[in-house]
């Protein structure tokens, strides 16, 4: 079964800096793995899926890379600004699970101020 | 492309009660996942459709049910609603054309909130 912490699970930030979000999963066989954003009381929007093949993917100002030997994702923001302001959620396939099945960790809750 | 509608966005029920959540996945999709989101346990799996067949539960009791249409728009059904199944029901959309050893990627409406008094 996959389990999936993030760290850390708040983040409060000066505006124009550049932050890491981490997350780490416990069955490294995945193929791939996803990153999303979450506003308060809203859904989550995809930021990024990275393959294992990869190791790196990048979308404008977020760089998120995955390293199955260690069983790690990280999320690079870049120059951040208070629109980036978010819970960001990471979540890994759990293969023993079937179709679809997914783990999300708790998130980080991350406030950028201006 | 339009994204995953979800509908209605808020619902206000009493214990005891039933409620039916909708989900339009984008064109194209045809694998539509639910979840239950709440503070305590974030977010959690509750079954997957693909083709009008679901291809996977969470672990929720029976009160919780879906289906899916041909047109891969899916309803999500709770029966005997309780206090405890306040929470944001999300839906996610994905092409999940690939065996159980791969994830397609998924993209999510905005979510139903339903508060149970």
């Amino acid at each position: 079964k996959q389990e999936v912490t993030q760290i850390p699970a708040a983040l409060s930030v000066p505006e124009g800096e550049n932050l890491v979000l981490n997350c780490s999963f416990t069955d490294s066989a995945i193929y791939n793995l996803q990153w999303f954003r979450q506003d308060p009381g809203k859904g989550l929007t995809s930021l990024l899926l990275i393959q294992s093949s990869q190791r790196e993917q990048t979308s404008g100002r977020l760089n998120a890379s995955l390293d199955k030997s260690s069983g790690r994702s990280t999320l690079y923001i870049a120059a951040s600004q208070p629109g980036d302001s978010a819970t960001y959620l990471c979540a890994a396939p759990d293969l023993s699970g079937g179709y679809q099945k997914v783990t999300f960790g708790i998130g980080t809750k991350l406030q950028v101020i201006p | 492309k339009a994204g995953v509608t979800q509908t209605p966005r808020y619902l206000i029920k009493t214990r005891g009660q039933q409620v039916t959540l909708s989900c339009s996945p984008i064109s194209g999709h045809r694998s539509v996942s639910w979840y239950q989101q709440t503070p305590g346990q974030g977010l959690q799996f509750l079954f997957e459709y693909f083709s009008e067949t679901q291809r996977n539960k969470g672990n929720f009791p029976g009160r919780f049910s879906g289906r899916q249409f041909s047109n891969s728009r899916s309803e999500m059904n709770v029966s005997t609603l309780e206090l405890g199944d306040s929470a944001l029901y999300l839906c996610a959309s994905s092409a999940g054309t690939s065996g159980t050893n791969y994830y397609n990627e998924q993209f999510f409406g905005p979510g139903t909130r339903l508060t149970v008094l």
